[in-house]
């Protein structure tokens, strides 16, 4: 099976911080990597889809890369409305999709 | 608008069976692969099984490999996943979700609302 290891676990920025979260797969997986918001409370959000293929509606400040083993969520200027968990996921092949364990996000 | 409506989670002791019940409207159905995915309280998410658009192929996370099984009937537009001999260790809240391809090899882009299956004497 193919292990997602997300770091950090948790992390606390400022309003307007850079934030980057980085996710690494066990073997490589091409670019089948997906990166979804939760918020307290509510249901997952695709955020990312294809490793840096932004989804409809999502803000432009996330952006995503990587290829292979590496890859990182991006947060250009943090914004309050996103304390969240984050996780990434590979779907590369069936039945081996795995998310990552999470990145819990706070406001400083 | 695409919406998905669990139904069919409660209280079950353990060795029990479940069936839960996905209906969906505001997409063509058939075109599109379907999952279930699970969070136990205060956990993450893990993926349980996925099933292509047409039926053909399903496939399940080792953890519930022989005891649950997903199923879809695209004529009532309804994703099913029956679960069998229940542990603890199934309690969570299960969603529904949709991927953005008839393939399983997809991200998803729409989930349930979630409902909470609960194993215990």
């Amino acid at each position: 099976d193919i292990q997602m290891s997300q770091s950090p676990s948790s992390l606390s920025a400022s309003v307007g911080d850079r934030v980057t979260v980085t996710c690494r797969a066990s073997q490589g997986i091409s670019n089948y990597l997906a990166w979804y918001q939760q918020k307290p409370g509510k249901v997952p959000k695709l955020l990312i889809y294809a490793a840096s293929t932004l989804q409809s509606g999502v803000p432009s400040r996330f952006s995503g890369s990587g290829s292979g083993t590496d890859f990182t969520l991006t947060i250009s200027s943090l914004q309050p409305e996103d304390v969240a968990t984050y996780y990434c996921q590979n779907y590369n092949s069936a039945p081996s999709i795995t998310f990552g364990q999470g990145t819990r996000l706070e406001i400083k | 608008e695409v919406q998905l409506l669990e139904s069919g989670g409660g209280l079950v002791q353990p060795g029990g069976s479940l069936r839960l019940s996905c209906a969906a409207s505001g997409f063509t159905f058939s075109s599109y692969a379907m999952s279930w995915v699970r969070q136990a309280p205060g956990k993450g998410l893990e993926w349980v099984s996925s099933i292509s658009g047409s039926g053909g192929s399903a496939y399940y996370a080792d953890s519930v490999k022989g005891r649950f099984t997903v199923s879809r009937d695209n004529s009532k537009n309804t994703l099913s996943l029956q679960m069998n001999s229940l542990r603890a260790e199934d309690t969570a809240v299960y969603y529904c979700a949709k991927l953005r391809s008839m393939d399983v090899v997809a991200a998803t882009n729409y989930w349930g609302q979630g409902t909470l299956v609960t194993v215990s004497s």
